[in-house]
């Protein structure tokens, strides 16, 4: 079945620094991404959509200054949490659609952020 | 009140019980259904879709009541791999803005 990778799949930084995360579909090609955040005991929730060749649309409330999307391939999105803090500490999860279905996602198996 | 409610739990059940889920949610022009099994610490994995006829794959029934906005998840004769969180989630938005909403999901600890 369709693979998505996410690397790094834990970061531990200094509140301050900025962290990028990517996701790659690994033997398809996505032309939209999804970014998830999820905190302990909290459902999913979706950040933003990342559609390759143009920006991305953030749900509300998600800063998109800090929150930085860049989809530049068929394959690649990156996600890049810019001045950390600890508040950001969060599982961040992405997932990509087969086909253009928003409904069936593949997901990546996350990066653990933890801001000191 | 939230868009999709489940009841967290924990369920704690012994091997070979059935233990059943239920989810309701706020919005009447949902129209895509699912459960997804997510593990501690692991990204959530798509457990079944749910269809108006209800549908059943293996030990797991789904089952979805368009009218009281209600779906529903058994799982018979448990066991200790089914210990998870089960998220039940459900399609908003329209059009380009259609989106998956998700569950705070319910906790289930199968013990031997």
């Amino acid at each position: 079945g369709a693979v998505v990778s996410q690397h790094p799949s834990w970061v531990i930084c200094k509140s301050g620094t900025s962290v990028k995360i990517e996701c790659r579909s690994l033997d398809f090609q996505a032309t939209t991404m999804f970014w998830y955040r999820q905190f302990p005991k909290q459902s999913l929730m979706l950040m933003a959509t990342s559609n390759e060749g143009s920006k991305a649309t953030y749900e509300q409330g998600v800063e998109k200054d800090k929150f930085l999307i860049n989809h530049a391939s068929l394959t690649l999105s990156t996600l890049t949490v810019t001045s950390a803090h600890p508040e950001d500490s969060s599982f961040y999860i992405c997932s990509a659609p087969l086909a253009g279905s928003k409904e069936t996602q593949y997901f990546g198996p996350g990066t653990r952020l933890l801001v000191l | 009140r939230k868009e999709v409610e489940q009841d967290p739990g924990p369920f704690n059940v012994p091997e070979g019980a059935t233990v059943a889920f239920n989810c309701t949610y706020s919005n009447s022009a949902s129209q895509s259904f699912f459960w997804y099994r997510q593990d501690c610490r692991k990204e959530p994995k798509l457990l079944m879709s749910v269809y108006s006829s209800g549908n059943e794959d293996g030990r797991f029934t789904a089952q979805l009541n368009r009218a009281s906005q209600y779906i529903s998840l058994l799982i018979r004769d448990s066991k200790l791999s089914d210990s998870a969180t089960y998220l039940c989630v459900v399609t908003g938005g329209a059009g380009n803005n259609r989106k998956l909403i998700w569950g705070l999901g319910t906790s289930l600890a199968v013990n031997p």
